[in-house]
């Protein structure tokens, strides 16, 4: 089973809100990933890390940022939330100590009135 | 630049049936390639991975192979079941990178 969190599992705020998204994994991965996924729809890299200090925007624009001063942490955040953020937030993470496995945690469904 | 393509998107199968799923992608430069599972408003669980030195792998009833040559994977899932009802997804991490590439999924029904 991956040892990879996300808390909250269910968001519903309103406009203009600002919101952390928390990943943590106890796996020692270097590698951690943000992506964004509407129903039925396919996966969207918006944020990765390679390790501490280290943090890149992915393939599809988004307002948020992320930051990774602790191996083990992922936190993700949208400095004023609007309508068009709500989505469901997946994070991920992978490292030589799993051979490269991409790992997932559960989801952040978040909803934005 | 690399695409993943799964074929079919939707699949309904009574229970009991083998069923394969199709995963191609057009470049055969990858590190690794795996497959997942994911269940309506979950992440994604990892089912099987497959290192580019690698032909196959296997756990329980589901079999992946990999073909680099031809840039195809085929996940097999034998004596399929309600309870295998999900959308499967596979995805390439490409050699020289630590961005995977994504399939677009198939959705599996298993009808009892």
């Amino acid at each position: 089973e991956a040892d990879i969190y996300q808390t909250p599992r269910y968001l519903v705020i309103g406009t203009g809100k600002k919101i952390t998204l928390e990943c943590s994994q106890t796996m020692g991965h270097d590698k951690m990933y943000w992506y964004q996924q509407d129903p039925g729809m396919e996966l969207h890299l918006i944020h990765y890390s390679y390790g501490v200090n280290s943090t890149e925007k992915g393939d599809l624009s988004s307002e948020s940022t992320v930051s990774r001063i602790r191996t083990e942490h992922f936190p993700l955040t949208l400095e004023s939330a609007r309508p068009s953020h709500t989505s469901q937030y997946l994070c991920a993470s992978s490292g030589v100590t799993t051979a490269g496995e991409l790992f997932f945690g559960e989801g952040s469904r978040l909803t934005v009135l | 630049k690399q695409e993943v393509t799964q074929i079919p998107a939707a699949l309904s199968v009574p229970e009991g049936e083998n069923l394969v799923l199709n995963c191609s992608f057009t470049d055969s430069a990858i590190y690794n390639l795996q497959w997942f599972r994911q269940d309506p408003g979950k992440g994604l669980t990892s089912l099987l991975l497959i290192q580019s030195s690698q032909r196959e792998q296997t756990s329980g009833r589901l079999n992946a192979s990999l073909d680099k040559s031809s840039g195809r994977s085929t996940l097999y899932i034998a004596a399929s079941q309600p309870g295998d009802s999900a959308t499967y997804l596979c995805a390439v991490l490409p050699s020289g990178t630590y961005k995977y590439i994504f399939g677009t999924g198939t959705r599996l029904k298993v009808l009892a």
